[in-house]
């Protein structure tokens, strides 16, 4: 069962633009991850939203964790080439051991 | 810094071989994950543990088990390997609040 879905699946930008991913759930989420990975390498946690509404700045890139807490957004701002990857969302319930993974979004960003 | 270490990055094996993927992290982690990846299916889940000697499916169990012995070590087993297990395995562990932390992936090609 895919409980998230992120939006765009692909998304190809030139540098210096902006981009918003999102990921969308009908389910509710007690904490919401973003990880981007890089191709051949493992993802690596980027952010960790708790709080619905709550919103974090890390440099250029915004993380918003939705008021039902179950959606997310991620907005970055004037994008480079070091910011191509796969972006994934994971919701995590309470009770449970185990993270439900979005698709992910695959960024590229051509200089 | 966390580290979760894989036994391999590349590996090929023939049909009907037993495989082992090994998993370490040097955190002290409960949870531990085996995740396989591929392309257009995301993450998804085979196996966890969160204790030694404790394991639970994940969704995709079949044709794999695991092993814990040692809280650090996590090892997943292809029985007998298919030509439908080539993908990309992760492997992850986290403490009780759910950020997962992952190592850097093993490729496996079973031909």
């Amino acid at each position: 069962t895919q409980l998230l879905e992120q939006s765009p699946q692909f998304l190809s930008i030139q540098e210096g633009e902006n981009l918003t991913v999102y990921c969308n759930s009908s389910s509710v989420f007690s904490s919401l991850q973003w990880y981007r990975q890089e191709p051949g390498e493992g993802p690596v946690l980027l952010v960790t939203v708790v709080t619905g509404g709550e919103v974090k700045k890390l440099k250029r890139l915004t993380f918003q964790f939705g008021d039902a807490r179950k959606d997310s957004s991620l907005h970055i701002t004037a994008a480079q080439p070091g910011d191509t990857g796969l972006y994934l969302c994971a919701g995590g319930q309470t009770g449970a051991n185990n993270l439900f993974f979005g698709t992910g979004t695959r960024l590229t960003v051509i200089p | 810094d966390v580290k979760v270490t894989q036994s391999s990055r590349y590996l090929v094996k023939r049909t009907g071989e037993k495989v082992f993927l090994e998993c370490v992290q040097d955190m002290d982690h409960e949870n531990m994950f085996w995740y396989r990846q591929d392309p257009g299916l995301g993450l998804r889940l085979i196996y966890f543990s969160y204790d030694v000697k404790m394991k639970e499916k994940g969704d995709i169990p079949e044709g794999y088990s695991v092993s814990r012995e040692k809280k650090e070590r996590f090892s997943l087993i292809l029985e007998s390997a298919s030509t439908n297990q080539t993908s990309m395995y992760l492997c992850a562990s986290s403490p009780p609040k759910y950020e997962q932390y992952f190592g850097p992936g093993t490729r496996l090609t079973v031909t």
